[in-house]
């Protein structure tokens, strides 16, 4: 089984400063890894994700993560945050098996992130 | 496309009450699987559906259960409610077998009083 640690519970920053969300699992085996968002009293939105190929990933609106195997991390960064940014991020790995995920995933205890104007 | 519905959105049960909640997961998808998000544990693994058959569980009780329609459509059910069952309740579907993305819906949230 797959244990996430996500190191920061809170990050507060000010708008337009870079921030990183950083992330941290335990096994180095064939991984998929997962950013996810929530907003208050919503479900989970997809933000980016590494299956294979290049170890930096990026969203739409900003956001990167690069997946470091040797240090099997998944840190998220943004080099200039908006308040809209303002939610909480998780980070999530699932284990493949034969080039397919197990289906389950491990999801970190989440970090909020707070951007002040 | 429609994305991953949950009903009810919100629902209160009294203690020792049983529910049944509901998700539809986006057209073509065949996996589905449940979450449980509380303040105190976070996001925790119930269990995962494919072509009616659970494929995978967490370490719920037994008063957890859930089912899979030959539509994909899924159900989970909670009996004998306590109050620590409180909980934002998540569906996630998945494309293909064992798909690499999860998509989920709004949830439902419980509360037990």
């Amino acid at each position: 089984a797959q244990s996430v640690t996500q190191l920061d519970s809170q990050v507060p920053v000010f708008e337009e400063a870079p921030v990183e969300l950083r992330c941290n699992y335990s096994s180095s085996v064939s991984v998929y890894l997962f950013w996810y968002v929530q907003y208050p009293n919503q479900g989970l939105q997809l933000l980016l994700k590494y299956l294979s190929g290049s170890t930096l990933v990026e969203s739409i609106n900003g956001f990167e993560a690069e997946f470091n195997k040797s240090q099997t991390s998944f840190h998220l960064r943004k080099p200039s945050v908006h308040i809209s940014d303002t939610a909480e991020y998780f980070c999530a790995v699932s284990e493949g098996v034969r080039g397919s995920t197990l289906g389950r995933l491990y999801f970190g205890r989440g970090t909020q992130l707070t951007v002040w104007p | 496309k429609a994305g991953v519905t949950q009903t009810p959105r919100y629902l209160i049960k009294t203690r020792g009450q049983q529910v049944t909640l509901s998700c539809s997961p986006i057209s073509g998808h065949r996996s589905v699987s449940w979450y449980q998000q509380t303040p105190g544990q976070g996001l925790q693994f119930l269990f995962e559906y494919f072509s009616e058959t659970q494929r995978n569980k967490g370490n719920f009780p037994g008063r957890f259960s859930g089912r899979q329609f030959s539509n994909s459509r899924s159900e989970m059910n909670v009996s004998t409610l306590e109050l620590g069952d409180s909980a934002l309740y998540l569906c996630a579907s998945s494309p293909r077998d064992r798909g690499t993305e999860a998509f989920f819906g709004q949830g439902t949230r419980l509360t037990v009083v």
